[in-house]
């Protein structure tokens, strides 16, 4: 199995400040079709888990462009521009290269 | 406009089996491959099950092999996990998703296993 780990596991920001959060696989995420198959996620207290990112950069249709995603092979990372306090919550990576399909771990978004 | 609801969580006991449903609109189900996850309490997201639309394959974590299993009825758009010999590890929120690489979510089901 991908063994996908996160970090910080809590990331305290200031309103208004950027933020990042790494996501490193155990091995490549390049499919055989040529694509990367890293995904980002978002769960908010009160709200259905949503999808931020898919196949590393591309932003699902209704998320802000604050949030970016990058990194090709093994190292990922989210970033958020300037963090607001909607986006309180956890974020997860998920590799959707292989099955077993394997999330990281998990990073709690908090403001300072 | 997607929208997954999921139904049948409750409080079972230890061995004990739950049938869990999703009811899908807003896009075409029977051409979607789809998705079960779950989040135990305090813990991080798990991949459970998915059921290809095109092939019928199904696909399982080990933690929930040979115990579960994921099934689809397209003339009712509703996506079902059948859950036996449940565990108190199986106790989580239980989430679908459409697609692969879980595109839309629903909002979850909560699963409770003790006795």
């Amino acid at each position: 199995d991908i063994m996908m780990t996160q970090s910080p596991l809590s990331l305290p920001v200031t309103l208004g400040q950027p933020a990042s959060i790494s996501c490193r696989s155990s091995q490549s995420l390049l499919h055989s079709d040529g694509n990367t198959y890293l995904n980002w996620f978002q769960l908010r207290p009160g709200h259905s888990p949503r999808r931020l990112i898919y196949k590393v950069s591309n932003r699902d249709s209704g998320v802000p462009d604050r949030f970016s995603g990058s990194g090709s092979g093994t190292d990922f990372t989210l970033k958020i521009s300037r963090v607001e306090a909607e986006d309180v919550g956890l974020y997860y990576c998920m590799q959707g290269t292989q099955w077993p399909r394997t999330f990281g771990g998990g990073t709690k978004v908090e403001i300072k | 406009e997607v929208h997954l609801l999921e139904s049948g969580g409750g409080l079972v006991q230890p061995g004990g089996s739950l049938t869990l449903s999703c009811a899908a609109s807003g896009f075409v189900f029977s051409r979607s491959h789809m998705s079960w996850v779950r989040r135990a309490p305090g813990k991080g997201l798990e991949w459970v099950a998915t059921l290809s639309a095109t092939t019928g394959n199904t696909y399982y974590a080990d933690s929930v092999k040979g115990r579960f299993t994921i099934s689809r009825d397209n003339s009712k758009n509703t996506l079902y996990l059948q859950m036996d010999s449940l565990r108190a590890e199986d106790t989580a929120v239980y989430y679908c998703a459409e697609n692969w690489n879980l595109d839309f979510w629903g909002q979850g089901t909560l699963v409770t296993v003790s006795s």
